[in-house]
């Protein structure tokens, strides 16, 4: 059983629209982080949500975390080509949480 | 700041051969960490490095191996190379061993693939 489930885990939409992925798990995290990784390079840190009910943003994409901490979404508004990437979260906590990354949802925009 | 640096880029070996893959963190940055990313099974932890010292591992055979230097600068080996093996081999820097909320800072990775 995976720490953490992202879905969808592909997602292909086209410029302009507008999408929401989804990182869930049964356990509670103090925070956690989303990260893009484009092809042919490493994961990049987008955001840290910390508090049961934040929402965060960052231009067009929007990060929000569960009032629980147990889950999070990311909704991506007039997706752009350059958004294409895996969507990875991980969460953040006492123990061996930071290692766990999350499935991924790997997003093509196309244009 | 220079980023996490990773060489080489890509590699190609045969089976059974052994393979030394090398990452060089941020400046300042003593925590270091390996990933080998594969389509399968995502993102997996290998192993992680403070002061030298191996502070963490993850759940893969004795064939993975790895070593920090003074420097912080981080070697991973891999033995008797099989062709599971093949995968992106990610370095990820950070400045806490004791993470929490720390980031981790990603190199583009190494490339191997076993033949």
């Amino acid at each position: 059983t995976q720490l953490l489930e992202q879905s969808p885990q592909f997602l292909s939409i086209q410029e302009g629209e507008n999408l929401t992925v989804y990182c869930n798990s049964s356990s509670v995290f103090s925070s956690l982080q989303w990260y893009r990784q484009e092809p042919g390079e490493g994961p990049v840190l987008l955001v840290t949500v910390v508090t049961g009910g934040e929402v965060k943003k960052l231009k067009r994409l929007t990060f929000q975390f569960g009032d629980a901490r147990k889950d999070s979404s990311l909704h991506i508004t007039a997706a752009q080509t350059g958004d294409t990437g895996l969507y990875l979260c991980v969460p953040q906590g006492p123990g061996t949480y930071k290692y766990i990354f999350g499935t991924g949802t790997r997003l093509k925009v196309l244009a | 700041k220079a980023g996490v640096t990773q060489t080489p880029r890509y590699l190609i070996k045969t089976r059974g051969q052994q393979v030394t893959l090398s990452c060089s963190p941020i400046s300042g940055h003593r925590s270091v960490s390996w990933y080998q990313q594969t389509p399968g099974q995502g993102l997996q932890f290998l192993f992680e490095y403070f002061s030298e010292t191996q502070r963490n591992k993850g759940n893969f055979p004795g064939r993975f191996s790895g070593r920090q230097f003074s420097n912080s600068r981080s070697e991973m080996n891999v033995s008797t190379l099989e062709l599971g093996d093949s995968a992106l081999y990610l370095c990820a820097s950070s400045l806490h061993r004791d993470r929490g909320r720390d980031t981790q800072y990603f190199g583009p990775g190494t490339r191997l693939t076993v033949l």
